[in-house]
């Protein structure tokens, strides 16, 4: 089973909004991931968490802001966002971060369209 | 110049084709390599892995790594309608950051 899970699929939200996209995955993987891809581009990684602290940020702005709750679920919180922010949001995982031989499953992605 | 290079296409062929899609990279201390495939609205799906030069086959696809050259490959034989799709190839070095071409739109026309 390969499967990572995200919700919800697609979510409209306003600049003044709050809110937040869920990942979850049962594989036993202890590194997770928060991409961000626009249209005809390739994904751009935004976290990573690995044992369930955060070992990468990308330099993202603060009105996203990830949460790891334990080695099942990531979370991406949302919070004053702009339009640009308008995106496919997806989560991977995968066994470790540091060791060779795994590979990154990605999550179907959230849809997000901010107006 | 970007570390990964990919002809973002598009690339149409007619059912049964063999296709061939390619990456060539200027980092030499990448050391494992994955193709994703992205259907239109979706997550990308790895489809294979390699970690060192040479061929590895999966039913109707070989990866093909040249270390020495820099480039790899992905052959689609007997491509299929459902083979449409982006193709991304990916590489990273030890660390787990993986660094993507721009992806091969492709069409595979009945």
């Amino acid at each position: 089973d390969t499967e990572v899970t995200q919700t919800p699929k697609h979510l409209v939200m306003g600049m003044t909004n709050k809110k937040s996209l869920k990942c979850e995955q049962h594989m036993g993987h202890r590194a997770m991931y928060w991409y961000k891809q626009k249209a005809k581009k390739p994904p751009e990684l935004m976290f990573v968490y690995s044992y369930e602290k955060l070992s990468i940020n990308e330099s993202v702005p603060s009105r996203f802001s990830p949460e790891c709750p334990n080695s099942s679920l990531l979370n991406l919180h949302l919070h004053a966002l702009q339009p640009e922010d308008s995106a496919l949001y997806l989560c991977a995982s995968s066994q470790e971060e540091r060791q060779p031989f795994y590979e990154q499953y990605f999550g179907p992605g959230t849809r997000l369209t901010v107006t | 110049q970007k570390e990964v290079e990919q002809d973002p296409g598009p690339l149409s062929v007619p059912e049964g084709a063999i296709v061939s899609l390619n990456c060539t990279y200027s980092n030499s201390a990448f050391q494992y390599f994955m193709w994703y495939r992205q259907y239109s609205r979706k997550g990308p799906e790895l489809l294979m892995y390699t970690y060192s030069s040479g061929n590895k086959e999966d039913g109707r696809f070989t990866a093909q790594v040249d270390k020495s050259s820099k480039y790899i490959s992905l052959f689609i034989r007997d491509s299929q309608p459902s083979d449409s799709a982006t193709y991304l190839c990916a590489m990273r070095t030890s660390g787990s950051r993986l660094t993507f071409g721009e992806g091969t739109q492709l069409t595979v026309n009945p």
